[in-house]
């Protein structure tokens, strides 16, 4: 069955420098999300992209945040001078068709930053 | 915002017991998602149900939605260990999909 894979599983990184969340979305699908969830708490939208540029963005997605989709199969996050509040799990989501077709979320990225 | 809430927020059962778990939401929707999130791991799609159907039901799910009530429920007939997790209504457009709070279920072996 197809699945959205996410890599690494677990990123450490120390406080101001920068990091690449890295996602391989689910074959022919043609939205992709990037959410985060802070230990303990909600789901939080970030992004989504579709048709090449962003479709959406939260007011957490700031100028900090930046994604990209380079070869037509990866789909990355990158988070500039990473903050001790950066520290959380991000999964990342891919869709099909317009509509009504569900998401498909990978295993997330757990990123500490110390 | 069509943000969901769920309620309860927490729900501890006995194994073979029912689950119900309900969804509130505010603004109409095209359809509605249901993920379960087993303690710091992945979101797992459950079931869709999209604003033209009433019920929906998937293995030992039962999804039902009340579009007039802007309501939905979850329930898990039979409930077993495994389905100890927390559980999130999702709504949204293509362009952005918002959970609830979520709940807890915690199923007593």
């Amino acid at each position: 069955e197809p699945e959205v894979t996410q890599t690494p599983s677990h990123q450490v990184t120390q406080m101001g420098q920068e990091v690449i969340l890295r996602c391989v979305p689910i074959s022919n699908h043609l939205y992709f999300y990037w959410y985060r969830q802070i230990l303990g708490q909600k789901v939080e939208f970030l992004v989504s992209f579709y048709n090449n540029e962003i479709s959406e963005k939260s007011e957490i997605f700031d100028d900090q945040f930046s994604v990209e989709r380079p070869d037509g199969s990866n789909f990355t996050l990158k988070i500039r001078s990473t903050k001790l509040e950066d520290s959380a799990m991000y999964f990342c989501a891919s869709r099909g068709l317009k509509g009504y077709t569900e998401a498909f979320f990978g295993q997330g990225t757990r990123l500490t930053v110390v | 915002s069509q943000q969901g809430e769920e309620d309860p927020q927490a729900l501890s059962i006995q194994e073979g017991e029912n689950a119900t778990m309900n969804c509130s939401y505010k603004t109409s929707i095209n359809n509605l998602q249901w993920y379960r999130q087993n303690s710091g791991r992945g979101l797992v799609h459950l079931i869709l149900i999209r604003s033209n159907e009433r019920e929906k039901h998937s293995g030992r799910l039962r999804v039902t939605l009340d579009t007039s009530k802007k309501s939905s429920s979850l329930l898990i007939t039979a409930s077993r260990a495994a389905d100890t997790a927390s559980y999130f209504c999702v709504t949204g457009a293509n362009s952005k999909l918002t959970f609830g709070k979520g709940i807890t279920l915690s199923v007593r072996p």
